[in-house]
């Protein structure tokens, strides 16, 4: 069964620093998507990307966030300058379609650790 | 904004018990509902939605769930549970006009005692 992919596993960078997650999506599918879970905490939507542009985005991601689809299978997160707070398990997720009709495929998660 | 609660955060079972794991959200209007399962070391995997019709749906591995508008509600069923049943279960709501963000309830960890 095809699955997201996402790495690494887990990075461990210091304040300030750029970080950039990578997810490989579903390869038919057309929505790509970032959430985030700080520890003890609800999953938080932070971004969708279709026909390769942002969709949607909430609060979190402002303007330390980008994203990008830079060939036809990565799905990457970049966060500019880190910070603790940013210390969180960074979820990818890709769907067939809008989620109004097709269920959203997780990864595994990439758990990001800024000291 | 829309929100999503469960209200019950650990919820230790024996072998053989029936689960009922509480979900209710906060939005009046057309919503999509999920329950997705994480088991150790593992991605969040679907169990089951609704998107319209029958109120009670079907999900894998003998997982239900019965949407209840007029109590905005879905709360999650199984008549027996597993061993293999211990993971962590969220609850998400995505809102017709809220694009295809999905909002996630707190997720409750079920452990079952063999």
């Amino acid at each position: 069964e095809p699955e997201v992919t996402q790495t690494p596993s887990h990075q461990v960078t210091q304040m300030g620093q750029e970080v950039i997650l990578r997810c490989v999506p579903i390869s038919n599918h057309l929505y790509f998507y970032w959430y985030r879970q700080i520890l003890g905490q609800k999953v938080e939507f932070l971004v969708s990307f279709y026909n390769n542009e942002i969709s949607e985005k909430s609060e979190i991601f402002d303007d330390q966030f980008s994203v990008e689809r830079p060939d036809g299978s990565n799905f990457t997160l970049k966060i500019r300058s880190t910070k603790l707070e940013d210390s969180a398990m960074y979820f990818c997720a890709s769907s067939a379609l809008g989620t109004t009709s097709y269920e959203q495929y997780f990864g595994p998660g990439t758990r990001l650790t800024v000291t | 904004a829309q929100s999503v609660s469960q209200h019950n955060h650990h919820v230790i079972l024996s072998e053989a018990a029936s689960l009922e794991l509480g979900c209710n959200y906060s939005y009046g209007g057309t919503v999509n509902l999920f329950w997705y399962v994480q088991y150790p070391g593992q991605h969040l995997q679907l169990l089951l939605k609704y998107f319209s019709g029958d109120p009670l749906v079907k999900g894998i591995k003998g997982f239900e769930a019965e949407f209840i508008k007029s109590k905005f509600s879905f709360n999650l069923r199984k008549p027996s549970v597993q061993w293999s049943d211990t993971a962590e279960y969220f609850c998400a709501v995505n809102a017709n006009n809220a694009g295809n963000m999905l909002t996630f309830g707190g997720g409750t960890r079920l452990m079952v005692k063999p």
